[in-house]
């Protein structure tokens, strides 16, 4: 799986949009980034994920550059609950086990 | 989120004795987790399971074992404890076909 790099920390203001960058240089064609986020002293929680396109739910968007080397995962009005440490993960789609390598990721703090 | 329920919440416990964790779903998800995490190394994968009976090693799994005889429950005993194993136990199941794993709300270990 490619390696992915992350700011330690990043801060945000509540109301704002927040970007959190995502480097993934090594990535292969058929692999897909995921983002998962985990709020202190809880498991973590699946954000979005995507392979070439940009995609957007109801929590978040994500931006992947053209030649899919890093990625932005946009959460568009930061609230406090956004706080949060958050994961950029590369997967190879449907890979054998599922097995999600985790970082050490951004921590995001919203401040009011 | 996916029925996942960890049992202890918390525990504690002496050097040199047996301990097992006990990860229970509802949502009948083929793929098991267990997840450590420490402070500086973030989420590692111990073991994990493609199915009944059907179980490998993650990236730290040496002190531990698991089992699963039933599609909703997935065990994580350490044979005999050591303070290294204190730690965090995260359960994580894997829905439907591509890679959103849902996490339950972990385990605090304490090993004296």
């Amino acid at each position: 799986d490619a390696k992915t790099t992350q700011p330690p920390s990043m801060d945000c203001a509540e109301g704002r949009a927040a970007n959190l960058p995502c480097n993934h240089s090594t990535i292969s064609g058929n692999e897909y980034v995921y983002w998962y986020r985990q709020i202190h002293s809880q498991g973590p929680q699946y954000i979005i994920h995507g392979l070439k396109n940009n995609e957007t739910n109801e929590m978040a968007s994500l931006i992947i550059t053209e030649d899919r080397k890093s990625s932005t995962l946009i959460l568009p009005h930061a609230t406090l609950r956004d706080t949060a440490v958050y994961y950029c993960i590369v997967r190879q789609y449907g890979g054998s086990q599922g097995n999600l390598i985790f970082g050490k990721g951004t921590k995001l703090s919203v401040k009011p | 989120d996916a029925g996942i329920t960890q049992s202890p919440r918390h525990k504690v416990t002496e050097t040199g004795t047996p301990v097992t964790l006990r990860c229970h779903q509802t949502e009948n998800h083929r793929y098991m987790y267990w997840y450590r995490q420490d402070p500086g190394h973030g989420l590692r994968l111990i073991h994990y399971s493609y199915g009944v009976k059907d179980t490998d090693k993650g990236e730290v799994s040496d002190g531990y074992s698991v089992s699963r005889s039933k599609t909703e429950d997935f065990l994580l005993t350490l044979e005999s404890a050591t303070s290294s194993q204190t730690s965090v136990y995260f359960c994580a199941t894997k829905a439907g076909e591509w890679e959103k794993l849902f996490f339950g709300s972990g385990t605090q270990l304490s090993v004296l």
